[in-house]
């Protein structure tokens, strides 16, 4: 099971929003709705951001919303914060009963 | 607290076996479906095996397959990793995580994570 394409780096200024792709094929991102997104800051354990494509779990901020259209899930950070400096992953379940992560997106916060 | 807490990472020798444990506390262990997820130094998060709530089923990453195995005992509110034949390629931190559907199958986020066990293969 090959990784999930994600860009390795974006960045933005403090207040703008930006997106990060999460690319699949038809057998995980694109067969369910079972993506999800982690948020991980260095040395630190990963902390769920979204669910089941465009959730938020109670607690995360409503800055990070989620979507998914065809084989490609997207997570945008709007208002964007120093403190949102950090790796983000995508998740998929797939056809084989497996998961799969997304090779993860360096945001950077200039 | 909901809280999982790994545990029995160390330095091992290629070749040789270890076993990782996950200590679940503070929600009923039994009804959730769990995940093992490793993450190599400066890499990237990979998953690595998931059980079901009862045990009933279990899948893994072509990566570990026939190499690692992945259990749990509800009585104890414990999950484990069972790594034989290990290489350098798994060395890695790695981390236990509940996974957020119950009474089915793990398909579901990972909400709960552990802070994770570092292994190191290495001769």
């Amino acid at each position: 099971q090959s990784a999930l394409t994600q860009p390795a780096s974006v960045s933005g200024s403090p207040g703008q929003s930006i997106t990060i792709s999460c690319t699949g094929t038809s057998s995980d991102v694109g067969a369910y709705n079972y993506v999800s997104w982690y948020q991980q800051h260095p040395g630190k354990a990963p902390k769920l951001l979204i669910y089941e494509a465009s959730n938020r779990p109670s607690g995360v901020s409503n800055r990070f919303s989620g979507s998914k259209s065809g084989n490609t899930a997207s997570l945008t950070i709007s208002g964007l914060q120093a403190g949102d400096e950090a790796d983000y992953y995508c998740n998929s379940y797939t056809g084989s009963s497996t998961r799969v992560f997304g090779t993860g997106t360096k945001v950077t916060v200039l | 607290q909901v809280q999982l807490v790994e545990s029995g990472g160390g330095v091992v020798q290629p070749g040789k076996s270890l076993r990782l444990s996950c200590a679940a506390s503070g929600f009923n262990f039994s009804i959730y479906g769990m995940h093992w997820v490793r993450q190599a130094p400066g890499k990237g998060l990979e998953w690595v095996a998931d059980i079901w709530y009862d045990g009933t089923y279990r899948n893994s990453a072509d990566s570990v397959k026939g190499r690692f195995t992945i259990s749990r005992d509800n009585s104890k509110n414990t999950l484990y990793l069972q790594m034989n034949s290990l290489r350098a390629e798994d060395t890695a931190v790695y981390y236990c995580a509940r996974d957020s559907y119950t009474w089915t199958f793990p398909a579901g986020a990972l909400d709960i994570w552990g802070q994770g066990t570092m292994v190191t293969v290495s001769s």
